[in-house]
């Protein structure tokens, strides 16, 4: 069974600065997509980046960029000069070859002004 | 461009009630399914369809049927309501990619509320 963790329910950040929020997960397929969603209160889910497991090299997208660790089965989201509108809950979230996704149960994360 | 569209947004049914919820996919995406979030939760897959047939099904409670029809628009039923019901209910949508599920594109929920 696939199964995503997330360790950090909750994170704060001073506008402008860095974060980086953690996932790990667990799976015997050698090829799967990794994902991190943000939900807004909006509650309308979006993605924010992807990562291909046969891809060596990280992710990044704008002011987003992930760790990729295949082998520790590490899954990070940095996300640098934070900016208000970044508060959301953040959800990790894995796919193979089935037909569902598995998320994890989300980091909260809030940007201080 | 055109996204997931989930109808209605918001409905509020008593107990017992039967409910229906719809899910019109981006055109040209083989794969649909269902998830379920409460208050406070991560989403919880319910169900998918694949290219109009059922593929996988995850915790969706007996009360709960799915289908998805001709055009590919799915429909999730839901019947004697309870309370534990109430939660947000999103609709995805997926292309795929040698076989994978590439990203999902998620509707923006239709809320239930049952009282």
């Amino acid at each position: 069974a696939q199964t995503v963790t997330q360790s950090q329910p909750e994170m704060s950040v001073q506008e402008a600065e860095t974060v980086t929020l953690s996932c790990t997960y667990d799976t015997s397929e050698s090829n799967y997509y990794l994902f991190w969603y943000k939900q807004p209160p909006s509650r309308q889910m979006i993605l924010v980046i992807r990562q291909e497991a046969y891809k060596q090299q990280n992710a990044t997208e704008n002011r987003f960029s992930v760790n990729f660790q295949k082998a520790a089965k590490s899954f990070s989201l940095k996300i640098s000069d934070s900016q208000l509108g970044d508060t959301a809950m953040y959800f990790c979230a894995f796919h193979n070859t089935g037909n569902q996704f598995y998320f994890g149960t989300g980091t909260s994360l809030t940007v201080i002004p | 461009a055109a996204g997931v569209i989930q109808s209605p947004r918001h409905l509020i049914k008593e107990k017992r009630e039967t409910a229906t919820l719809k899910c019109y996919p981006i055109p040209r995406h083989d794969t649909v399914y269902w998830y379920q979030q409460g208050p406070g939760q991560d989403p919880q897959f319910l169900i998918s369809f694949y290219e109009k047939m059922q593929s996988d099904k995850g915790s969706i409670p007996d009360r709960f049927s799915a289908q998805q029809f001709s055009d590919y628009h799915s429909e999730l039923n839901m019947s004697s309501l309870e309370l534990g019901d109430s939660a947000l209910y999103f609709c995805a949508s997926s292309p795929r990619d040698r076989g994978f599920l590439t990203e999902a594109f998620f509707g923006q929920g239709t809320r239930l509320t049952v009282v």
